[in-house]
């Protein structure tokens, strides 16, 4: 099973300012098989990033994706009120795993 | 529009049976893999299960191996998993979720309590 290990735990950060979300990978993903959601309090994940850069059908172009091999990164350039949330990767080896989340909190 | 309504969860014993749905509507069902993916409170997500577009292929996480099965009607646009020996670690919220690599539609999720 490949372990997904996302940084930092807790991000905190002030609206306009950019977010770059970690997550690191026990072995080798391909890059078609990474992913990243969004999830706010009480609601379902959110797809953002599949294929580890592409972003999901009406995700604002402020949220990117990037990486290889082992480590994948997801930016939001300028945060907006709406983006505090907890993010997760996801990559589908023989079986998805998720990463543990990374929350972002308002500073 | 594309939508996935879980329902069937509630409160069941240890060693119980329960017997989840989730109805899709607004896109071709029988084109697609569906999931489900489970949330343990205060926890993060976890992937359970999937089946193929014609029910010929399904994977389970190790943890629900043996106790669970997904099936799928593509007729009714319905998908299914029946969870049995169920334990207090299986309580959570339960989302079922289409694709097989990169899940885009998500439904609200019904919660499954396991406790006597």
């Amino acid at each position: 099973e490949i372990v997904l290990t996302q940084s930092p735990g807790t991000l905190s950060l002030s609206p306009g300012e950019r977010a770059t979300l970690s997550c690191r990978a026990s072995q080798s993903v391909s890059s078609s098989y990474l992913a990243w959601y969004q999830q706010k309090p009480g609601q379902a994940p959110r797809l953002l990033i599949y294929g580890a850069s592409s972003r999901a059908t009406g995700i604002p172009d402020r949220f990117s994706g990037s990486g290889s091999g082992t480590d994948f990164t997801l930016t939001i350039s300028r945060l907006e009120p709406e983006d505090f949330a907890v993010y997760y990767c996801q990559q589908y080896g023989s079986s998805p795993t998720f990463g543990q989340g990374t929350k972002v909190e308002i500073k | 529009q594309v939508q996935l309504v879980e329902s069937g969860g509630g409160l069941v014993k240890p060693g119980g049976s329960l017997r989840l749905s989730c109805a899709a509507s607004g896109f071709t069902f029988s084109d697609y893999y569906m999931s489900w993916i489970r949330q343990a409170p205060g926890k993060g997500l976890e992937w359970v299960s999937y089946i193929s577009s014609s029910s010929s292929y399904t994977n389970y996480a190790d943890s629900v191996k043996g106790r669970f099965t997904i099936s799928r009607d593509n007729a009714k646009n319905s998908l299914y998993l029946q969870m049995n020996s169920l334990r207090a670690e299986d309580t959570a919220v339960y989302y079922c979720a289409r694709g097989k690599y990169a899940f885009d539609i998500w439904g609200q999720g019904t919660m499954v309590t396991v406790s006597s």
